[in-house]
C-alpha cells in the first residue's frame, strides 16, 4: 500500500515568496501532523488535524505560517514571505487513530529561502 | 512540557561492536516512547515504541529498548551492529495523549565501519 507522499521534494524561493507544500496521507488515516526539521536537529512539531479540523496549532512558529486539510485527507502547509529561517525539511506524519500512536512519515520537502 | 535528550550525538563503531544510544525524558504523565530511524536518503520510519507492560521492547532489525521508569530513560541497544545500521536515530516521546503529538530528540548519527 501507498505510505504518505510529500510534494514537491525540494522547493528554493526566494526570501519573500510564498510557497504551498502538500501531503497525501495513507487513505483513512484520521490524524495528520507537521513537523519542521532543521538540519542537524530533531523534527519539531508545527500543527495537528484530526480528520479536517485543525486540533493544535501551537508549534506555527508565526502567522505567516498556515495549514489546512479541508476534506480530512490531503493537506496543505503554506509559507507566506518566506525568510531565511523558514529554510528546512517539512515532514508531514499521519496516524491511524487518535492520541497515541504510530505515525508514519512522508519523505518531506526541503525548503531552502535564498 | 514533555522533553528529550539523546546525549550521543555522532556515534562511530565498527561492525559487530555493541551498540547503546542514550535518552532520557522529563516526566509528564503518561509515558509513551519511540525510536525512529532514518536511513540515508530515506524517511522517518519506526524501529520499536513503547506503550505500556513489558518494559523491554524488542523492535525491527535486531533492535531493542528498554524503559526504565524510575531513570526516564529508553535506551536504544543492538547487541552486534552491521555497516548496513549506518543511519541517525531519533527518539521521541508522546507530547500530548490527546493529540498524540511526538516530542523529538535532537538525533545521534550512527557511522558504522565495515
Amino acid at each position: 500500500g501507498a505510505g504518505v507522499s510529500q510534494s514537491p521534494r525540494y522547493k528554493v524561493a526566494k526570501r519573500g515568496q510564498d510557497v504551498a507544500l502538500r501531503c497525501d496521507p495513507i487513505s483513512g488515516h484520521v490524524s495528520l501532523f507537521w513537523y519542521q526539521q532543521a538540519l542537524g536537529q530533531g523534527p519539531e512539531f508545527l500543527t495537528y488535524f484530526q480528520n479536517e479540523a485543525q486540533l493544535d496549532k501551537s508549534g506555527l512558529p508565526s502567522d505567516r505560517f498556515f495549514a489546512e486539510r479541508p476534506e480530512g485527507s490531503v493537506s496543505t502547509l503554506k509559507i507566506q514571505r518566506t525568510q531565511q529561517e523558514d529554510s528546512a525539511v517539512y515532514l508531514c506524519a499521519s496516524s491511524l487513530g487518535t492520541g497515541p500512536d504510530t505515525q508514519y512519515f512522508g519523505p518531506g520537502t526541503r525548503l531552502t529561502v535564498l | 512540557a514533555q522533553s528529550v535528550s539523546q546525549h550521543n550525538h555522532h556515534v562511530i563503531l565498527s561492525e559487530a561492536a555493541s551498540l547503546e544510544l542514550g535518552c532520557n525524558y522529563s516526566y509528564g504523565g503518561t509515558v509513551n516512547l519511540f525510536w525512529y530511524v532514518q536511513y540515508p536518503g530515506q524517511h522517518l520510519q519506526l524501529l520499536l515504541k513503547y506503550f505500556s507492560g513489558d518494559p523491554l521492547v524488542k523492535g525491527i532489525k535486531g533492535f531493542e529498548a528498554e524503559f526504565i521508569k524510575s531513570k526516564f530513560s529508553f535506551n536504544l541497544r543492538k547487541p552486534s551492529v552491521q555497516w548496513s545500521d549506518t543511519a541517525e536515530y531519533f527518539c521521541a516521546v508522546i507530547g500530548s495523549s490527546n493529540t498524540g503529538k511526538l516530542i523529538f530528540g535532537q538525533g545521534t548519527t550512527l557511522q558504522v565501519k565495515p
